[in-house]
């Protein structure tokens, strides 16, 4: 069992397209998150969400909104992608109830192409 | 502001060497976190270490082995006798410790890409 899953784990679209990213966990964390990593391999949080509400935005365009039905899943959804959105997206997951180890487990990535 | 210098973007190494991955930290938090992260081929960053800014202690798991230095804000990672098998990605990351709980984040380096020749 994969204890954070993400699909699609590939996704080629054309600049203007709305796509989605789906990410779910098992392992009964309270905290969810979504980080970017450029083609330079930097890696740099998106968002958080905890028991289902958000937490951290960090300055990330309007064209992306988190979506976190319940505290096992959270999605992304793209607006209007640009060729500057192509990346890998990971999400990933702890447990901060007992105080925050960062500890995060990883989705194994979603790589998005805009062409 | 906090930061995170990985100076070394990739190192090659023949299996058996010594090598040692760098990280330079910038922080005005008096308490803090460090971390490393492994990012293998397969793409999902896996934790590997954390340290508390108040221990200093230098910490040796199996190959692995980290030298926490306050005096020059560095917190190096060195694996000994490598092997194929860590050839990945490795980041170094810092944290506030505070117990802020979801507010806390992760702010990584740039990572050192390490390819292990047989």
């Amino acid at each position: 069992d994969t204890a954070v899953s993400q699909t699609p784990k590939y996704l080629v679209t054309q600049m203007g397209n709305d796509k989605s990213i789906k990410c779910e966990q098992n392992l009964g964390h309270d905290t969810m998150y979504w980080y970017k990593q450029d083609s330079k391999k930097f890696l740099k949080i998106m968002f958080s969400y905890n028991n289902k509400e958000l937490i951290i935005n960090e300055t990330v365009p309007n064209r992306f909104s988190p979506k976190s039905p319940d505290k096992a899943h959270l999605n992304l959804h793209i607006n209007s992608l640009e060729l500057g959105d192509s990346a890998v997206y990971f999400c990933a997951s702890t447990n901060v109830a007992g105080g925050w180890t960062g500890e995060l487990f990883f989705g194994e990535g979603s790589r998005l192409t805009v062409l | 502001a906090q930061k995170v210098t990985q100076a070394q973007t990739e190192i090659s190494v023949v299996e058996k060497e010594d090598v040692t991955l760098d990280c330079v930290y910038e922080t005005r938090d008096t308490t803090y976190y460090l971390f490393w992260y492994k990012q293998p081929p397969s793409g999902e960053l896996v934790f590997l270490i954390r340290r508390n800014s108040f221990d200093e202690q230098n910490e040796i798991s199996g190959r692995y082995s980290w030298n926490f230095q306050k005096s020059t804000s560095s917190f190096n990672f060195t694996i000994t006798a490598s092997q194929v098998v860590d050839s990945a990605v490795y980041f170094c990351a810092l944290s506030e410790a505070s117990y802020g709980g979801a507010t806390n984040k992760l702010i990584f380096g740039t990572g050192t890409l390490l390819a292990v020749q047989p």
